[in-house]
């Protein structure tokens, strides 16, 4: 089982819609970011957790660290939100200290 | 401030030759990481980097390596290139202040013939 799983693995929304995508965890952390890549783009950061939720703009990340669950919602997508989401945790101990695993990521698609 | 940069963007060898990648972090970042992302196995951790010192290692066999430079600049190195070896290469650099928050480079895409 991977350390980190995300879901759905591919999302298609109207242009509009309330997305959220899902992403659980097995492992201690001290962080779990939230990372968008476009196609043949590089990736960006879009949060950094290790408590609660945050927001920029349309976007809002939650995590729950009792239960290693976190949430992407989009309000209001675009289609140029379509992207590739990808979740990130960053290990809190043992030998994997510091180490970044990543999920399979989730590929949104938005259409007009 | 400028990004984190990567040189080259584009690359092609044949297997068996080897390679030399590079980052160059962002100004007063001492942390760089390297990763490897494939449409198979997605992002996969491969080393970190703070002052010189590889501080973290993931599972991958001793052809990947890397240094880190007194002026934090980074160059990850591919020994007897395979065909699974073609990938996107990510670097990312973070500061002492805020380690958690990587940046992330556009990435030098590797194809091996």
């Amino acid at each position: 089982k991977n350390e980190v799983e995300q879901s759905p693995q591919n999302l298609t929304a109207q242009e509009g819609e309330f997305i959220t995508i899902n992403c659980s965890y097995s492992v201690g952390i001290s962080a779990l970011h939230w990372l968008q890549q476009h196609p043949g783009g590089g990736i960006v950061s879009l949060f950094m957790l290790s408590s609660g939720k945050k927001k920029h703009g349309r976007l809002i990340a939650t995590i729950n660290i009792q239960e290693k669950h976190s949430s992407l919602h989009i309000t209001a997508s675009h289609p140029r939100d379509s992207a590739v989401y990808i979740c990130a945790v960053r290990h809190a101990g043992g030998t994997s200290y510091g180490k970044l695993t990543f999920g399979q990521g989730t590929i949104l698609t938005v259409h007009p | 401030k400028a990004g984190v940069t990567q040189t080259p963007r584009y690359l092609i060898k044949t297997r068996g030759q080897q390679v030399t990648l590079s980052c160059s972090p962002i100004s007063g970042h001492r942390s760089v990481s390297w990763y490897q992302q494939t449409p198979g196995q997605g992002l996969q951790f491969l080393f970190e980097y703070f002052s010189e010192t590889q501080r973290n290692k993931g599972n991958f066999p001793g052809r990947f390596s890397g240094r880190q430079f007194s002026n934090s600049r980074s160059e990850m190195n591919v020994s007897t290139l395979e065909l699974g070896d073609s990938a996107l290469y990510l670097c990312a650099s973070s500061s002492i202040s805020s380690y958690n928050e990587q940046f992330f480079g556009p990435g030098t895409r590797l194809t091996v013939l």
